[in-house]
């Protein structure tokens, strides 16, 4: 079956502009989390959805990180008001259940200019 | 603030050499996974260890978990460049939270 998917795959924006990143999950993977990496570094979390729990915010850098998840499907990742320190790869992954692996999509690459 | 560190950062080696990543906390963890990441790509799953002391191998590639679960080791026999990569350890606790290592990035010189 299909992995996760994420677009853009690349996105340069402008210092400032609003920038939204898409994860479609695999299909029954009730878990999703947000990660952002630096180049060639470890994973930062980010937030993790389960069901229709409230979602762990607790890795958001910033009060302008936000995330959704709508029908406990595809979920959203919007920076607002991009600042160069934004630039990272955001990765998006999902799982089925407690202690079981991560599937990751391949990332959507930002850049800040 | 990591909870896990990577050694070495970077490791360069040639073709048929041995190695060894090391991936260490002060924190217990519940299990501990091993992904390797290639450019472009999200990272994949290589093993994941759940008990104290558990070793387990997969081809050329043996994992540890040490005793306390606090630390994990990554041995490579015989690299070949195939094996190159970034390899990110997660130490995973309450079965909800995974924390990533700070990554090793491992070059394999035919």
């Amino acid at each position: 079956g299909a992995g996760v998917s994420q677009s853009p795959s690349n996105k340069v924006t402008e210092k400032g502009k609003d920038v939204e990143l898409r994860c479609d999950p695999i299909s029954g993977h009730t878990a999703l989390y947000w990660y952002r990496q630096s180049l060639g570094q470890g994973l930062e979390f980010l937030i993790y959805f389960q069901g229709n729990s409230a979602p762990d915010k607790s890795g958001l850098p910033s009060d302008r990180f936000s995330a959704e998840r709508t029908g406990g499907s595809v979920s959203t990742l919007t920076i607002q008001r991009t600042q160069q320190e934004d630039s990272a790869v955001y990765l998006c992954a999902t799982r089925t259940g407690f202690n079981l692996p991560l599937h990751f999509g391949n990332g959507t690459r930002l850049t800040v200019t | 603030t990591q909870l896990l560190e990577q050694s070495p950062q970077f490791l360069s080696i040639q073709e048929g050499e041995n190695l060894t990543v090391y991936c260490n906390s002060s924190s217990v963890f519940s299990s501990l996974q091993w992904y390797r990441q290639e450019p472009g790509e999200g990272p994949v799953l290589l093993v994941t260890v759940v008990t104290g002391g558990e070793v387990k191998k997969l081809k050329r590639l043996t994992f540890q978990f040490g005793d306390a679960r606090k630390d994990s080791s990554l041995h490579i026999t015989a690299a070949q460049p195939g094996d190159t990569g970034l390899y990110l350890c997660a130490g995973v606790r309450t079965g909800n939270q995974f924390y990533f290592g700070t990554g090793t990035s491992l070059t394999v010189i035919p």
